[in-house]
């Protein structure tokens, strides 16, 4: 049961435009997200995060924006730029759980186009 | 210091070999986690320590074996491993596992071979 999913495996858009990333989470336990760009052959890399108090949070580029009726996060990445191009997984925790483990989805993979 | 390094990068290892890979950080965490990653398949939780001591083993078969010799260091032990173990390992730290805002900080993996 995948209680994380990333529908979208691919996502294409030209430089300069907005990119936007999707989440679903199915546990409403879930009470902490996490967004994380991984390049290949590299670990993942944080890049922004959420609580379930807040339902938008922004970083420069990077805002996520969490509707928790919906059990939906998306990620906004404005504007786009090709170094941007890479893998990009969603993640959960439960702070109830105090076990620091993460569920991640599947990943979608990012292409920024010149 | 703000990095988790791993060594080695890169592992080739015969099934009958044992070898160990090796996690540091220098930021002062005290949770430490061991992955696995496949190709083109999110990050698997493999274990957990929390002050040292194992918290968290996701049923992960015994020839492999964690360590965490102190707050900084974190080893996976690895023994008679299986072809398909092959995989890109990731070492990552957190703060500790108890609160929110306890972003995990990863390495850049051991991309393992099993031959």
């Amino acid at each position: 049961d995948q209680q994380v999913k990333q529908n979208s495996p691919s996502l294409s858009v030209q430089e300069g435009r907005i990119s936007i990333l999707n989440c679903d989470y199915t546990n409403s336990m879930f009470d902490y997200f996490l967004w994380y760009k991984k390049y290949p052959a590299e670990g993942p890399t944080f890049l922004i995060s959420i609580s379930s108090i807040k339902d938008k949070n922004e970083d420069g580029r990077f805002t996520v924006f969490l509707n928790k009726s919906a059990k939906h996060l998306s990620l906004h990445i404005v504007p786009s730029q090709p170094g941007d191009s890479a893998v990009y997984f969603c993640a959960a925790s439960a702070f109830a759980s105090n076990t620091g483990k993460l569920i991640f989805g599947q990943g979608t993979t990012l292409q920024v186009k010149p | 210091d703000t990095e988790v390094t791993q060594t080695p990068k890169h592992l080739v290892m015969g099934m009958t070999n044992k070898k160990s890979l090796k996690c540091e950080q220098h930021m002062g965490h005290r949770a430490m986690y061991w992955y696995k990653q496949k190709a083109k398949k999110p990050p698997e939780l493999m274990f957990v320590y929390s002050y040292e001591k194992l918290s968290i083993n996701e049923s992960v078969p015994s020839r492999f074996s964690p360590e965490c010799p102190n707050s900084s260091l974190l080893n996976l032990h690895l023994h008679a491993l299986q072809p398909e173990d092959s995989a890109l390992y990731l070492c990552a730290s957190s703060l500790h596992t108890g609160t929110n805002y306890n972003e995990q900080f990863f390495g850049p993996g051991t991309r393992l071979t099993v031959l």
